[in-house]
């Protein structure tokens, strides 16, 4: 059985930094593309970013480019999202989610249960 | 960037059917994935490349997809069919996933 287990939110003030993590059990890591989507307060889903399986190829949303890294641990089975410059409309719930494929592009066929980021001063 | 556009909401009677449009230019020539979310719970996967279902997900859940319109149509609607659901696609043009806005199907 696939399982996400996301972890490292909390209450972070704005411009500052925060690293989160998605330990991953069930599938062979390596073989999948993994991502970061976030859900504000009541509002819907936003795609964060994008690393393939072998780590060596990323995306990002234009809403957090420069800012935000995405990086993998295959050896740990993890998946990271640091998070810098943070600002207040990153207050979300950031979910991991595996992709179908090792190069991503797909849909997203297991999740985590969330860890929420919020920025306030 | 490529956008999704969704109706905020859409009710239907139990027994009935109910669909969701997920509009966008040109869709019908992108693969088209469709997730469902109850409060207080990660997204759930109902319809993948526009028509497929997962293990599990009940034949009442269908998708279709042409022109520049996507449609989630679930048959024979339950009270726990209530929730979030939301259309997702890979933008080639740009390398990102997209979501559209969400649709809170409410079951009267």
């Amino acid at each position: 059985e696939v399982q996400l287990l996301e972890s490292g939110g909390g209450l972070i003030q704005p411009g500052g930094s925060l690293r989160l993590s998605c330990e991953a059990s069930g599938f062979t890591f390596s073989s999948y593309a993994m991502n970061w989507v976030r859900q504000a307060p009541g509002k819907g889903l936003e795609w964060v970013s994008l690393i393939c399986g072998g780590g060596g190829c990323t995306s990002y949303a234009d809403s957090v480019k420069g800012r935000f890294t995405i990086s993998r641990d295959n050896s740990k089975n993890t998946l990271f999202l640091q998070m810098n410059s943070l600002r207040a409309e990153d207050t979300a719930v950031y979910y991991c989610a595996k992709d179908l494929t090792v190069g991503g592009g797909d849909w997203f066929d297991s999740w985590g249960q969330g860890t929420l980021v919020t920025v306030s001063s | 960037s490529y956008v999704l556009t969704q109706p905020p909401s859409v009710s239907v009677a139990p027994g009935k059917t109910g669909s969701i449009t997920c509009g966008g230019d040109n869709i019908g020539t992108k693969s088209v994935h469709w997730y469902q979310q109850k409060p207080g719970q990660a997204p759930l996967l109902v319809i993948y490349y526009d028509t497929d279902r997962p293990s599990g997900i009940p034949e009442r859940f269908s998708g279709s997809n042409s022109g520049n319109t996507a449609i989630l149509t679930i048959s024979r609607v339950e009270a726990g069919d209530e929730a979030d659901y939301y259309c997702q696609v890979w933008d080639s043009s740009s390398d990102h996933s997209v979501f559209g806005g969400g649709t809170k199907l409410t079951v009267l």
